[in-house]
């Protein structure tokens, strides 16, 4: 029972273009959404987050949008740029689950240049 | 501090053999967090410390894993006679008090392969 699923394994985009990347969830007692980026062998690094009283956070070139009724939430990177080049997870977690993460199976993203 | 660390790296082993995983957190963190990542898919809770007590475990956690914070620094993961099916990549995070989720520092992970 898949809680969290990003079902496009992978994405390219032209350099400078925009990105956007998408996941979906079916627990409603998700109460905050986080991206985190990977590269190839190192652990994933958060990137940015969002609370599900908000409907959009923006940190520079990352927006997160979330649609609670649609349980869905996109990151849009605006422009893409060559190093923005790896795997993006969509990650939730419930109050009171001691900030225990659910995690997307992930999305790999690829600029061209 | 150079964050959160884990070793080994890799760990290739036999089918049956035991092994044992390190993770050292970023040191005012109290919270750490041991995650398994298998080919494909996302991270996957495994178990969870506040300081040396381990407040949650997940049913991933069969009875060949255990896993230790004896002084509420670094901590260990065993797996005891391995299958197959353990081969993934074994992540540790930790987080500081009053941080949230947002808080997590992950390790690069040890890639563990059973053959």
């Amino acid at each position: 029972d898949q809680q969290v699923k990003q079902n496009s394994p992978s994405l390219s985009v032209q350099e400078g273009r925009i990105s956007i990347l998408n996941c979906d969830y079916t627990n409603s007692m998700f109460d905050y959404f986080l991206w985190y980026k990977k590269y190839p062998a190192e652990g994933p690094t958060f990137l940015i987050s969002i609370s599900s009283i908000k409907d959009k956070n923006e940190d520079g070139r990352f927006t997160v949008f979330l649609n609670k009724s649609a349980k869905h939430l996109s990151l849009h990177i605006v422009p893409s740029q060559p190093g923005d080049s790896a795997v993006y997870f969509c990650a939730a977690s419930a109050q009171d689950s001691n900030y225990q993460l659910i995690w997307g199976a992930g999305t790999k993203l690829i600029i061209k240049p | 501090d150079t964050g959160v660390s884990q070793d080994p790296r890799h760990k290739i082993t036999k089918r049956g053999q035991n092994v044992t995983f390190r993770c050292d957190p970023i040191s005012e963190h109290n919270r750490l967090y041991w995650y398994r990542q298998t080919l494909g898919q996302g991270p996957e809770f495994l178990t969870y410390f506040q300081n040396e007590a381990q407040l949650e475990k997940s049913r991933l956690l069969s009875d060949r894993f255990s896993a230790e914070r004896p002084k509420g620094s670094f901590s260990t993961l065993e797996i005891q006679r391995t299958e197959q099916g353990d081969s993934a990549m074994y992540l540790c995070a930790s987080s500081q008090p009053g941080q949230g989720v947002e808080g997590y520092t992950f390790g690069s992970g040890t890639r563990l392969t059973v053959v």
